[in-house]
This record gives structure tokens, C-alpha cells and sequence, in this order.
């Protein structure tokens, strides 16, 4: 059981948006201003998309933005393309160490 | 361009240690903290721990307290993650993360260290 709540599955359509949800608590997502988002492609490394709730890393498209409000951080992706299909983990910073979502796979339809 | 390159893919047995590496470059090893996460097959990603190679200090997640040791040879500009009494629970991909300090965020990862624990 993870810490953090994501819905397992999302899916939308090339040119769609989807938001993806994170939900913690007031002692991980609520408490503090470090969510980050990273994206995983099969048999790859997760990359980082998003942290410190929304801001994008250089490189990474600006067609991904990150919110938060209350113990509920959100990955938006808009303009969907193909290559964005994967799986997305939100993450937090607690004061005694780092957790993870349960992980949302996103399918492009 | 900061790389994390681990060590290759271990089979071991159950109750035996597994220690796996992560050599970084590119960047100045001792400024960030290295953390360890990893993920079971067809599982979702999981804290192990960290390490500030400048201070030598490691702390873990509960669940892995007394079973885990991360350490770091500033020397080298490596990382070590060593866990012991493998169970087959144990069976992940291992990676290494340079981790940003108070802000927990991992911008850089190795290319993970699959572990297969098997009698």
C-alpha cells in the first residue's frame, strides 16, 4: 500500500488533456512544497517531469504542468502525443524520508 | 551531463547480502545526496534510503531499517547500497538517484541493477 494515492489508470486521445491526482496528507503533499513527477517508459529508468509542485526541469515540454491544493497535488498533460504513453509516479517529501504514489498508467488512445 | 552508471544484475540466494554500486560523473559528487529506489516486477517505485556523501550521514526508510547500508567513497565518486537477509520479496530493479537535498527530488538516475533472489 503506498502512501500516496494515484488512480491506477488514466487514458485520453491524441490532442485530449488528462490530470493525473496525488493524494496525501498534511505530513507529505499538504505539509510541503516538494511534490515532484516522474515519468517511466517499460524497461526504463523513471524520468523527472515536474518538481518543487510545478516546475519543469529544462528539456521537458511544457506540456506538462503540476498543481497543488490541500493534500492533493495534479499532473496535467495537454496536447497528448503518442510518446506520452507510460507511467507516471507523484512523490513527497516527509520529514523522515521520500514516498512514492502507487504509479498511474497513462494510455493514449 | 551528470551519469549514474551501476553495477550489473545479481542472482543470489535467499538470506545472502546483495551490494550494488552506482559510480557518478559529470557532476560534483560530494553537493548532492544519492538516494535508492526500487521496484519490484510490475510494481510501483519505493524509498530505500540516502546518503550526503559529504557528511558520510545515511538514513533509511522504516520498512528496510537494519537490513539496508548505503555508503558512499567520496574518493571515487561512488555509492553503495547493500542489502542483507534477501527474501524473494527482495527480487527488484535497483536504482541509484541523485537527490536534490531538502527538496527530494531526483533529477538524475542510473540505469538500475536488477537483483533476483532465488534458491
Amino acid at each position: 500500500q503506498s502512501a500516496l494515492t494515484q488512480p491506477a489508470s488514466v487514458s485520453g486521445s491524441p490532442g485530449q488533456s488528462i490530470t493525473i491526482s496525488c493524494t496525501g496528507t498534511s505530513s507529505d503533499v499538504g505539509g510541503y512544497n516538494y511534490v515532484s513527477w516522474y515519468q517511466q517508459h517499460p524497461g526504463k529508468a523513471p524520468k523527472l517531469m515536474i518538481y518543487e509542485v510545478s516546475n519543469r526541469p529544462s528539456g521537458v515540454s511544457n506540456r506538462f504542468s503540476g498543481s497543488k491544493s490541500g493534500n492533493t497535488a495534479s499532473l496535467t498533460i495537454s496536447g497528448l502525443q503518442a510518446e506520452d504513453e507510460a507511467d507516471y509516479y507523484c512523490s513527497s517529501y516527509t520529514s523522515s524520508s521520500t514516498e512514492f504514489g502507487g504509479g498511474t498508467k497513462l494510455t493514449v488512445l | 551531463q551528470v551519469q549514474l552508471v551501476q553495477s550489473g544484475a545479481e542472482v543470489k540466494k535467499p538470506g545472502s547480502s546483495v551490494k550494488v554500486s552506482c559510480k557518478a560523473s559529470g557532476g560534483t559528487f560530494s553537493s548532492y545526496a544519492i538516494s535508492w529506489v526500487r521496484q519490484a516486477p510490475g510494481q510501483g517505485l519505493e524509498w530505500m534510503g540516502r546518503i550526503i556523501p559529504i557528511l558520510g550521514i545515511a538514513n533509511y526508510a522504516q520498512k528496510f531499517q537494519g537490513r539496508v547500508t548505503i555508503t558512499a567513497d567520496k574518493s571515487t565518486s561512488t555509492a553503495y547500497m547493500e542489502l542483507s537477509s534477501l527474501r524473494s520479496e527482495d527480487t527488484a530493479v535497483y536504482y541509484c538517484a541523485r537527490d536534490g537535498g531538502v527538496t527530494r527530488t531526483f533529477d538524475y538516475w542510473g540505469q538500475g541493477t536488477l537483483v533476483t533472489v532465488s534458491s
